[in-house]
């Protein structure tokens, strides 16, 4: 079956430190892959969107990584701080359409 | 920009209720989404449109979820009769392109007794 699986436990990380998120899925092949961020109470927030032919794509303190052989990417806060505080959730797309599957999200809690 | 806007942001209402839920996508972008969010299932695309035209309903669950987007401006998605199950919190979105990012609005968090 085709699954999209993040973290599901909380990451609590000391501020100042990097966070690495990891986003892993099974029998898919997408396109593109995205990252949105999400604070309680409010709606997704995009981040960064990766294609399938990019290994790394940055973005300020952020960094994601598309390894399509190992079905994986992985998401990089550095220089971390308590607002970076929320859940992450990656997202793939597929070529040709606007259809994102989500994954169900990582929540990271960043202490001072 | 305004964003994409959300009305209501919370409804409470009883089971066999007809429920409304409005949004207006930003000016200009050509793709309109439902989703529905709940801890279980997490987040889920109900159904999408592509210049007012549905293109892709395959995730609303039954007969009683129905979304019209009647001009480029509007949808509703219409929940007729409610069920405690369908207690989540929805969410429209909006994007200019394929395969663009998608703006989301606040929600509507929906609450069947």
């Amino acid at each position: 079956s085709q699954k999209i699986e993040q973290n599901s436990e909380a990451l609590n990380i000391q501020e100042g430190k990097t966070a690495t998120l990891t986003c892993n899925y099974t029998n898919y092949s997408p396109a593109y892959l995205q990252w949105y961020r999400q604070d309680p109470g409010r709606g997704p927030v995009f981040l960064l969107l990766i294609r399938e032919n990019e290994k790394e794509k940055r973005k300020e303190r952020l960094k994601v990584t598309f390894d399509t052989t190992l079905k994986q990417s992985l998401f990089h806060i550095t220089a971390s701080q308590p607002a970076d505080s929320a859940t992450y959730l990656c997202a793939l797309s597929f070529g040709g359409y606007n259809k994102l599957i989500f994954g169900a999200g990582t929540r990271l809690a960043v202490h001072p | 920009d305004a964003g994409v806007i959300q009305s209501p942001r919370h409804e409470v209402t009883e089971m066999g209720q007809e429920v409304t839920l409005r949004c207006k996508p930003i000016s200009g972008h050509d793709y309109l989404f439902w989703y529905r969010q709940t801890m279980m299932r997490g987040l889920e695309l109900l159904i999408y449109f592509n210049n007012n035209v549905p293109i892709d309903d395959s995730g609303m669950p039954e007969d009683r979820f129905s979304a019209k987007m009647p001009n480029a401006s509007f949808s509703t998605l219409k929940i007729q009769p409610s069920e405690p199950r369908d207690s989540a919190v929805y969410f429209c979105a909006s994007s200019p392109t394929t395969v663009q990012p998608q703006h989301f609005g606040d929600g509507t968090r929906l609450s069947i007794l």
